[in-house]
């Protein structure tokens, strides 16, 4: 089945600090993979998306490239603002199910806390 | 306003009280999903609705039940509700004209807790 992984946090920087956080992925078929951001009090919002290999999303100054070859989709940002303290999900859609939906499958979670 | 909205946002139960929990919806959706969020967990799919007669199990439905009594209304129950059920609930919608590729939209959650 699909499964995805990504660190545990928390994770606590400095502003303007670089931030990396790892997601790997199982899956049949061609997935797409998303990166969704929980800021505090919210629900999950879009930060950004890739629907093949190679490609890379973007979005607000964070960016993740679909590495299929090491089935990675890693998240990655220059210069953290203490307003992207929030928790950051990795999912993935199969397009085995395309007929069927779009069921996300959420990696745990990775929390991050940036410190002025 | 907000295009996806969840009642009741937060909500102290017992065990073995039915309880429901509603989402609604302003985007014109046909496609709504119920999950539960558990700390280290990520969000695991409850239900998913595609249209208003179209209703199936996600991967964790046991002692849950759904309600999609409108294009724009779904609705979650636990009908004897036990206090391993204490979790965050959210509800998404998406456009189902958008392939394996569509965004899903989320509502901001109910924090449901069973004493």
């Amino acid at each position: 089945g699909n499964s995805v992984t990504q660190m545990e946090g928390p994770v606590t920087l400095s502003e303007e600090a670089f931030l990396t956080i790892n997601c790997t992925y199982t899956a049949t078929g061609y997935p797409s993979l998303f990166w969704y951001v929980q800021y505090p009090g919210e629900g999950l919002q879009l930060l950004l998306k890739a629907t093949k290999a190679d490609d890379k999303g973007s979005n607000k100054g964070f960016e993740a490239t679909y590495r299929k070859e090491t089935t990675s989709f890693h998240l990655e940002k220059g210069s953290v603002q203490v307003s992207d303290s929030a928790v950051y999900f990795c999912a993935l859609s199969d397009r085995i199910f395309k007929a069927a939906g779009n069921k996300l499958t959420f990696g745990g979670g990775t929390r991050v806390l940036v410190k002025p | 306003d907000a295009d996806v909205t969840q009642t009741p946002r937060n909500r102290i139960t017992k065990t073995g009280k039915r309880i429901m929990l509603e989402c609604s919806q302003t985007k014109g959706h046909d496609r709504m999903y119920w999950y539960r969020q558990d700390p280290g967990l990520g969000l695991r799919l409850i239900y998913y609705s595609f249209d208003v007669k179209d209703i199936n199990k996600g991967e964790i439905s046991d002692g849950y039940s759904v309600s999609r009594q409108a294009q724009a209304k779904f609705s979650l129950s636990l009908e004897s509700a036990i206090p391993n059920q204490t979790a965050l609930y959210f509800c998404a919608t998406s456009d189902p004209y958008g392939g394996s590729t569509d965004t899903q939209y989320f509502g901001p959650g109910t924090r449901l807790t069973v004493l």
